[in-house]
């Protein structure tokens, strides 16, 4: 079967660091996605893992590990434009499955 | 310069009636999709369109019928709309993506209420 868990939600203060975990269990997937979405607006794309390790883009990274089915997205200097949700997704061919989505609350 | 349009942006009709909802992209991509994100703001595919075929149909029920006239356009036509069709519908496009793993661009929305 195919499943993507990621917490509900989080919180974090503004500045600091913070790690959204993913975890999947699915055949097939060849890559790993992170997308951000504002209250009322369309997901917008990361970052994104084919293979195992880190990947930093400015403020955010994604990191992989195929053998053990998780991911995660850190995010670094956090800002409260941050608040949003994080869509964890897996991708195989023509399909990608989302999780449910993180929401994370930023705070001053 | 939009990327993905859609629709239109709000849709209120009434249960039993028949709407459609339209996408365009200029990005040139190859592949097209339809989401439908729920009151719990869980994101599901629906279809994946790849240069015009058919490629995903994800237990979508048939009264939902997918329509791509050419690359560019994805559209959608529901036909008697049930109270449980209410959603976001989304629409995405992609390079290939049975060539590789490419990043989607999603569309900004079309808020469907069914009363």
């Amino acid at each position: 079967g195919q499943n993507i868990d990621q917490p509900t939600e989080m919180t974090a203060t503004e500045g600091a660091i913070v790690q959204i975990n993913c975890t999947y269990q699915t055949s097939g997937f060849n890559g790993l996605f992170w997308y951000q979405q504002h209250a009322g607006e369309a997901p917008t794309f990361l970052s994104y893992n084919v293979l195992d390790g880190l990947e930093e883009k400015g403020r955010f990274s994604s990191f992989l590990s195929r053998s053990k089915g998780y991911s995660y997205l850190l995010l670094k200097e956090l800002q409260m434009k941050d608040s949003a949700s994080y869509l964890c997704a897996g991708s195989g061919g023509f399909k990608t499955i989302f999780g449910a989505g993180t929401r994370l609350f930023v705070k001053a | 310069d939009t990327a993905v349009s859609q629709t239109p942006k709000y849709l209120v009709t009434q249960m039993g009636n028949d709407k459609s909802i339209k996408c365009e992209q200029n990005l040139g991509h190859d592949t097209m999709y339809w989401y439908k994100q729920d009151s719990k703001k869980f994101l599901k595919i629906m279809f994946s369109y790849n240069n015009k075929e058919l490629i995903i149909n994800e237990t979508v029920p048939n009264r939902f019928s997918p329509k791509s006239p050419d690359k560019a356009h994805l559209n959608l036509h529901i036909n008697s709309l049930e109270l449980g069709d209410s959603a976001v519908y989304f629409c995405a496009s992609s390079h290939v993506a049975g060539l590789g793993t490419y990043e989607q661009y999603f569309g900004p929305g079309t808020r469907l209420t069914v009363t």
